[in-house]
C-alpha cells in the first residue's frame, strides 16, 4: 500500500497553462505539506496544512493555490505557469502535533517550456 | 523562522572511509532533528533522528550527534559503501499553529568510490 501517493508523476506542459497536482495520504496524519525541489536539490517548502487548515504559507506567488478537501489531501493548483516553475514537487505528511518523521511522496517532475 | 546552514555541499570519500556532514540552526526552539537520504530520482526518506534531550545516537554504521548550545549536528557515516552514495538532508523542527514544521538544510552530495 502506498502511503503517500501522488499524480501525476511527469507533467510537460506550456508556458501560461493551469495545472493541478494530487497528493493523498493513507497513514492517517493530520498534517500535509508541499515541498519544491529545484535543480540544485534545495528542498523548500510552500505549504503546510493541519487538519484542513493552512498553517504555513512561505514566499510563494499566488499563482499557486492549495487546496485541502480532507486533511487525507492536499492538491497544488498552479496557475499562469512560468519557465521558473519547473522543478519536483514532493507532497509530504506527518503526525503533526508530535514532532517527527515525513513521509514523502514519490515526487511530481514539472517541465514548463 | 529557522535557518539551517548545511556543510559540504559535497563530500567525495573512498569506500571503506567514514564520511560526516555538518548543520546549524538558527532557532533554540527548534527540539527535532531529523537527516534524511535522497537517492537518485527517488523520495527522500528518514534514515536517523535525534531530539533536543539527547546529544547522541546511533544506528549501525550511522550516527547521529547534537549540541543545543552551539546550535548544530552532524551526521556520521563509517565503513562507507558504494550504495551510501546519495544526496543528505538535515533539518530542524519547530512547532507552530500546533504542528511541527520541519526546515531543511541544502543537501550533502555523498559520492562514495569504490
Amino acid at each position: 500500500d502506498t502511503a503517500v501517493s501522488q499524480t501525476p508523476k511527469y507533467l510537460v506542459t506550456q508556458m501560461g497553462n493551469d495545472k493541478s497536482i494530487k497528493c493523498e495520504q493513507n497513514l492517517g496524519h493530520d498534517t500535509m505539506y508541499w515541498y519544491k525541489q529545484d535543480s540544485k536539490k534545495f528542498l523548500k517548502i510552500m505549504f503546510s496544512y493541519n487538519n484542513k487548515e493552512l498553517i504555513i504559507n512561505e514566499t510563494v506567488p499566488n499563482r499557486f493555490s492549495p487546496k485541502s478537501p480532507d486533511k487525507a489531501h492536499l492538491n497544488l493548483h498552479i496557475n499562469s505557469l512560468e519557465l521558473g516553475d519547473s522543478a519536483v514537487y514532493f507532497c509530504a505528511s506527518s503526525q503533526g502535533t508530535i514532532a517527527g518523521e515525513l513521509f514523502f511522496g514519490e515526487g511530481s517532475r514539472l517541465t514548463v517550456l | 523562522g529557522e535557518n539551517v546552514e548545511q556543510h559540504p555541499s559535497t563530500l567525495s570519500v573512498q569506500e571503506g572511509d567514514s564520511a560526516v556532514i555538518k548543520c546549524t540552526y538558527s532557532d533554540s526552539a527548534s527540539n527535532y532533528f531529523p537527516w534524511y537520504k535522497q537517492e537518485l530520482g527517488k523520495r527522500p526518506q528518514l534514515i536517523i533522528d535525534i531530539r533536543s534531550n539527547v546529544g547522541e545516537k546511533k544506528d549501525q554504521r550511522i550516527a547521529v550527534t547534537l549540541n543545543k548550545t552551539a546550535k548544530h549536528f552532524s551526521l556520521h557515516i563509517t565503513e562507507t559503501q558504494p550504495e551510501d552514495s546519495a544526496v543528505y538532508f538535515c533539518a530542524a523542527s519547530y512547532g507552530t499553529g500546533g504542528s511541527y514544521i520541519p526546515t531543511f538544510g541544502r543537501g550533502t552530495s555523498l559520492i562514495v568510490h569504490p
